[in-house]
């Protein structure tokens, strides 16, 4: 059974980048069935997509972040990871990794395993 | 860029009733695209239905969901304690992207 844990520093400073990363247990990030997600939740908010990534490595952005996020994987360490740059207060939210559109489940345009998310504070 | 607007906010309701749940889009949504998800405080959301009114695995059959178009509704047939939570819409844009509704609240009555 697959599972995802979110980790990286609880508190990053205006202006600085945030980098949280995702390990993935119990299944490969090599595996071509599946993209990797990031997913936020603002306090007390609903949920804002980031983006995503394939097992090759090509990445797809919501438009409103795409000029500071880097999504990538680390297949050594079957880990994918999370940068957003230039960031301010608004950044401030709850981080989910998740995986999704699993290629073995017709029409799943989801995400079906969630990490437990991860608290980013910005803040000086 | 397609907004869900789901209604009401919060619906206060007792266990053994009856929730119906409404997500509405600004844009057509096709029917493989449209998901619905719960939250419960302090957890990840949970993957409850995907194409419109496919049950994830191991969801209870007292979840249903149908719709179409613009218009599309979550069910709950006999809310259990354990069903008392948040609840997204989601859909998926082949450009591609994701967007959420802002959540209704099943709050106990």
């Amino acid at each position: 059974q697959v599972q995802l844990q979110e980790s990286g520093p609880g508190l990053v400073k205006p202006s600085q980048t945030l980098s949280l990363t995702c390990t993935v247990s119990g299944g490969s990030i090599r595996s071509d069935d599946y993209y990797w997600s990031w997913i936020r939740q603002h306090p007390g908010k609903g949920l804002e997509w980031i983006g995503y990534i394939y097992h090759t490595g090509s990445t797809y952005y919501n438009p409103s972040l795409k000029s500071r996020v880097t999504i990538s994987l680390d297949m050594s360490s079957n880990q994918l990871s999370l940068k957003l740059s230039s960031v301010t207060a608004a950044d401030t939210a709850v981080y989910y990794c998740a995986r999704g559109e699993p290629m073995d489940i017709a029409d799943l345009y989801a995400m079906d395993v969630w990490g437990q998310g991860t608290t980013v504070i910005v803040s000086s | 860029e397609s907004v869900l607007t789901q209604s009401p906010g919060a619906l206060s309701l007792s266990p053994g009733e009856r929730a119906t749940l409404s997500c509405r889009a600004s844009h057509t949504v096709g029917s493989s695209y449209l998901a619905w998800y719960q939250q419960k405080p302090g957890q990840a959301p949970r993957l409850l239905i995907y194409a419109t009114s496919k049950r994830a695995p191991g969801i209870p059959e007292r979840f249903s969901a149908s719709g179409s178009g613009t218009d599309f509704t979550l069910t709950i047939s006999r809310l259990e304690p354990e069903d008392f939570a948040m609840y997204y819409c989601q859909q998926y844009d082949p450009s591609p992207r994701y967007t959420f509704g802002q959540g209704t609240k099943v709050e106990i009555k």
